[in-house]
């Protein structure tokens, strides 16, 4: 079975500088990672995700991640943090690769704030 | 293009009183869908997911249930809401069968239990 974990229940980053949002994973094999991002009171909105390839995954927003099989993370990246990129962050997975029911597991998420 | 929709977005409901709470999608067929339930702004708990009209599977056991009466339709329901059940409910969709797909969520409905 597939699972994450998200050491940090906070992240603080000036404006401008660069963010990062870690993830773990757990698993026998390649993995399928995701990220979320949820804004206040809203819906999660997807970012990106890693299935197979190239391990820099680019997604919305100018957001990456870095898929490292040797540590086992799948961090989430910016080069340079936004005010309005303030908001609660999830990284999933799939319980079971072999499983078609498109089910994710959630992270506890980790809540990023940028200040001016 | 897809979008989702959840009602109401809001509700206050006092304990002992029935539940129900809709999703409907739009712009595709056949969808998986799911229900997850946020407590206190965290970590998401799935609660039902659905591969088909009137297939429903519980991830967790208790007072809620829910029904796929149409192939784009998803309702949550209880019929004695408990304190324990306030929360944000979000509903998502993927496409069928695809362990890859991504979920795609709807706005979610704030249910405070008094």
């Amino acid at each position: 079975a597939q699972s994450v974990a998200q050491p940090e229940d906070q992240v603080n980053v000036a404006e401008g500088n660069p963010l990062t949002v870690k993830c773990t994973y757990s698993v026998s094999g390649n993995p399928y990672l995701f990220w979320y991002v949820q804004y206040p009171n809203r819906g999660l909105q997807f970012l990106l995700k890693y299935i197979t390839g190239d391990n820099l995954v680019k997604g919305s927003y100018g957001f990456e991640a870095e898929f490292n099989k040797s540590q086992t993370s799948f961090h989430l990246k910016k080069p340079s943090a936004l005010v309005s990129d303030s908001a609660l962050y999830f990284c999933a997975s799939p319980p079971d690769r072999g499983s078609t029911l498109g089910r994710l597991y959630f992270g506890r998420g980790t809540q990023l704030t940028v200040w001016p | 293009s897809q979008t989702i929709h959840q009602w109401p977005a809001t509700l206050v409901q006092p304990v002992g009183s029935p539940l129900s709470l809709e999703c409907t999608v739009e712009g595709t067929s056949n969808p998986n869908l799911y229900w997850y339930r946020q407590a206190a702004g965290r970590g998401l708990q799935l609660l039902f997911y659905s591969v088909g009209i009137g297939q429903i599977s519980s991830e967790v056991p208790q007072n809620l249930s829910a029904s796929r009466p149409q192939d784009r339709q998803f309702i949550l329901s209880s019929k004695k809401l408990l304190l324990s059940d306030s929360g944000f409910y979000l509903c998502a969709w993927s496409d069928r069968g695809i362990i890859t797909d991504t979920q795609y969520f709807g706005p979610g409905t704030r249910l405070t239990v008094l």
